[in-house]
């Protein structure tokens, strides 16, 4: 089974920082792109940011919001890919869910992991 | 900040036709970027429902359908099912700046 699970959410002050992980199972990891979907309370799916494969150099890109703040980085050794989140902000505070796109689904997000709260308060 | 914009509910009775609109413009939907949709029930993370414009994934049943043309997107919900409330979201990829993955704003489909 394709699966992938994200973990590391939890509390912390504005202008602190987190990591992210996202561990990947049931599928070829290191031939496969990860993004980062974010989810505030209520609200819409917001794209975070990608990590491409080595073959592509780890190319990463970010959303605009987060460009400067956020890292996004992979093991591929350990099917797993990071978010690295620095300065964060009470806008932050969201549900992060990281997905893969898939060529045969016309890259398309699939499947999606369940997802790790991170809030940011004081 | 969503660049693709979506009514933020419709409604219909069991058995009724829906359809959700996703308006683009030209450094996305326009541009010929394929549009996906995903729905989210309360509480979970969003699954793929149609992929590119019109595409249905193993296991989606046939009642729902997608369709693009010029700048914006659409899906379709034939047979209005109760297990069918939920968030529905478009998605596609924007041009602009240094390129991007967008979402829609969401939809949110009550069955009456």
């Amino acid at each position: 089974e394709v699966q992938l699970v994200e973990s590391g959410g939890g509390l912390v002050q504005p202008g602190g920082s987190l990591k992210l992980s996202c561990t990947a199972s049931g599928f070829s990891f290191s031939g496969s792109a990860i993004h980062w979907v974010r989810q505030a309370s209520g609200k819409g799916l917001e794209w975070v940011g990608r990590i491409r494969i080595k073959s592509n150099n780890y190319a990463t890109s970010y959303a605009a919001s987060v460009k400067g703040r956020f890292t996004i980085s992979r093991d591929d050794s350990e099917n797993t890919a990071y978010l690295q989140m620095n300065n964060l902000k009470t806008e932050d505070t969201a549900v992060y869910y990281c997905t893969r796109p898939v060529l045969w689904l016309g890259f398309s997000f699939d499947p999606w992991g369940q997802g790790t709260l991170v809030t940011v308060s004081s | 900040q969503s660049v693709l914009t979506q009514p933020p509910s419709v409604s219909g009775a069991p058995g009724q036709r829906v359809t959700i609109s996703c308006t683009g413009s030209s450094s996305n939907i326009g541009a010929a970027y394929d549009v996906h949709w995903y729905r989210q029930l309360p509480g979970t993370a969003p699954k793929l429902l149609i992929y590119s414009n019109n595409n249905r994934p193993s296991g989606v049943p046939d009642r729902f359908s997608g369709s693009k043309s010029g700048t914006s997107a659409s899906l379709a919900i034939t047979g209005l099912q109760a297990e069918d409330e939920a968030d529905y979201y478009c998605q596609s990829y924007d041009s602009s700046l240094s390129g991007s993955e967008v979402f829609g704003t969401g939809t949110k489909v009550t069955v009456l």
